[in-house]
């Protein structure tokens, strides 16, 4: 079975650019999550989506946002970049999960290493 | 609110020795817990995971780790440190209600001394 892919693997923009990011889950897998992992913040959880529905949500501002479509492909997409954006972004999926039910493991893509000069 | 903290940002083993990386986690629920290992430019694998199964969890590469409720602590051990092992380490917490929504610590860089 493949792995989670990211695309694009690097990515160099500029200051107000926009940009999004791509995760192709796990064949089978219907959930995807995403993270930013940085020096100083360490990996914090930015957004979940579920059967194309944002079910979890972290702490960043509106400017990072995201989708999933019908294949659970995954998108998320970051405006108005700030030099502070600048991370891994890394993308990960599961089979499922139901609130009290039991654990579901979860895969990582390599991630997308984005620089914002 | 769940939270990991991973004491150490940097430890330092001599290659056969016993690795010792430590986590205590915050929850207020039964925990989920679990180790990632991280290599240069590479996402997260998995080492080994608790989910209110065994409390001595054993894991790839040699690793296990054992959950200590009393202490809230489930650190990662390794008895003999091997140069493959150089690598940056995440312990991460969630529980039945977060799911997918992992709390991960800030992580420990293993350095291996040959």
């Amino acid at each position: 079975k493949a792995g989670v892919t990211q695309t694009p693997r690097y990515l160099i923009k500029t200051r107000g650019q926009q940009v999004t990011l791509s995760c192709s889950p796990i064949s089978g897998h219907r959930s995807v999550s995403w993270y930013q992992q940085t020096p100083g913040q360490g990996l914090q959880f930015l957004f979940e989506y579920f059967s194309e529905t944002q079910r979890n949500k972290g702490n960043f501002p509106g400017r990072f946002s995201g989708r999933q479509f019908s294949n659970s492909r995954s998108e998320m997409n970051v405006s108005t970049l700030e030099l502070g954006d600048s991370a891994l972004y890394l993308c990960a999926s599961s089979t499922a999960w139901t609130s009290g039910r039991t654990y579901n493991e979860q895969f990582f893509g390599p991630g997308t290493r984005l620089t914002v000069l | 609110a769940q939270s990991v903290t991973q004491l150490g940002s940097h430890v330092s083993v001599s290659e056969g020795a016993l690795v010792l990386l430590r986590c205590n986690y915050s929850s207020s629920v039964p925990p989920y817990l679990f180790w990632y290992v991280q290599y240069p430019n590479q996402g997260l694998q998995l080492l080994l995971k608790y989910t209110s199964a065994a409390t001595l969890v054993k894991g790839i590469n040699g690793f296990e780790a054992e959950f200590k409720k009393s202490e809230t602590s489930f650190h990662l051990t390794k008895p003999s440190a091997h140069m493959s092992d150089a690598a940056e380490y995440f312990c991460a917490v969630s529980d039945s209600y977060t799911g997918n929504q992992f709390y991960f610590g800030t992580g420990t860089s293993l350095t291996v001394i040959p």
